[in-house]
């Protein structure tokens, strides 16, 4: 079946641009974690979306950042006022509930500012 | 605050032989996951250990956990090319009904002809 779609797969804006990365996650899965993954480092945890519950916004790095879910299925993030200290991957995972579930990933956007 | 690190974070083997790469976490949690990443690519998982001495394995790869050590395992018998890879340890950190994977930085390994 199909898995977790990200678009757009790569990006370049310049500083200062706002931009919107979108996440598409397997059908049915009622999770959705957003990660970043900076060069030569680890992931790290942004945001986390389960059902109708309210977010779990503690990994998002300043206020710049933030993520919506609608409709319990598409996510996007978006960052506002860009820096260069955004340019990242950005993973989307989605997982089912309860456990032990596997978290899913996407194939990633690749962001860069300029 | 749950940490994981991992080691070595580099890892240069020849084909045919053996290694173990290590990693350690804080606090308690009850799921630890393997996954592996090729470059440019996203991460696959390999494998999902959820009690104390599970074992789990998978062609040349081989997880194993010890929870009163807070330690996880992954051992690599008679190493090919084609593993060449990031593998990362991910433990699942829990609370007020919010989970997410806490990473470890990943150990790069290459396998030489």
């Amino acid at each position: 079946g199909a898995g977790v779609s990200q678009s757009p797969s790569n990006k370049v804006t310049e500083k200062g641009k706002d931009v919107e990365l979108r996440c598409d996650p397997i059908s049915g899965h009622t999770a959705l974690y957003w990660y970043r993954q900076s060069l030569g480092q680890g992931l790290e945890f942004l945001i986390y979306f389960q059902g109708n519950s309210a977010p779990d916004k503690s990994g998002l790095p300043s206020d710049r950042f933030s993520a919506e879910r609608t409709g319990g299925s598409v996510s996007t993030l978006t960052i506002q006022r860009t820096q260069q200290e955004d340019s990242a991957v950005y993973l989307c995972a989605s997982s089912l509930v309860g456990t032990p579930e596997t978290q899913y990933f996407g194939p990633g956007t690749r962001l860069l500012v300029l | 605050e749950l940490k994981v690190e991992q080691n070595p974070l580099f890892l240069s083997m020849q084909e045919g032989k053996n290694y173990t790469i290590y990693c350690n976490y804080s606090t308690t949690s009850d799921r630890l996951y393997w996954y592996r990443q090729d470059p440019g690519k996203s991460l696959e998982s390999l494998f999902v250990l959820l009690s104390n001495g599970a074992v789990k394995q998978e062609g040349r790869l081989m997880a194993s956990l010890d929870t009163k050590a807070r330690l996880s395992t992954l051992h690599i018998t008679a190493a090919v090319h084609d593993l060449s890879a990031t593998y990362f340890c991910a433990v699942v950190a829990t609370q007020g009904g919010s989970e997410k994977l806490v990473f470890g930085k990943g150990t790069k390994l290459t396998v030489n002809p």
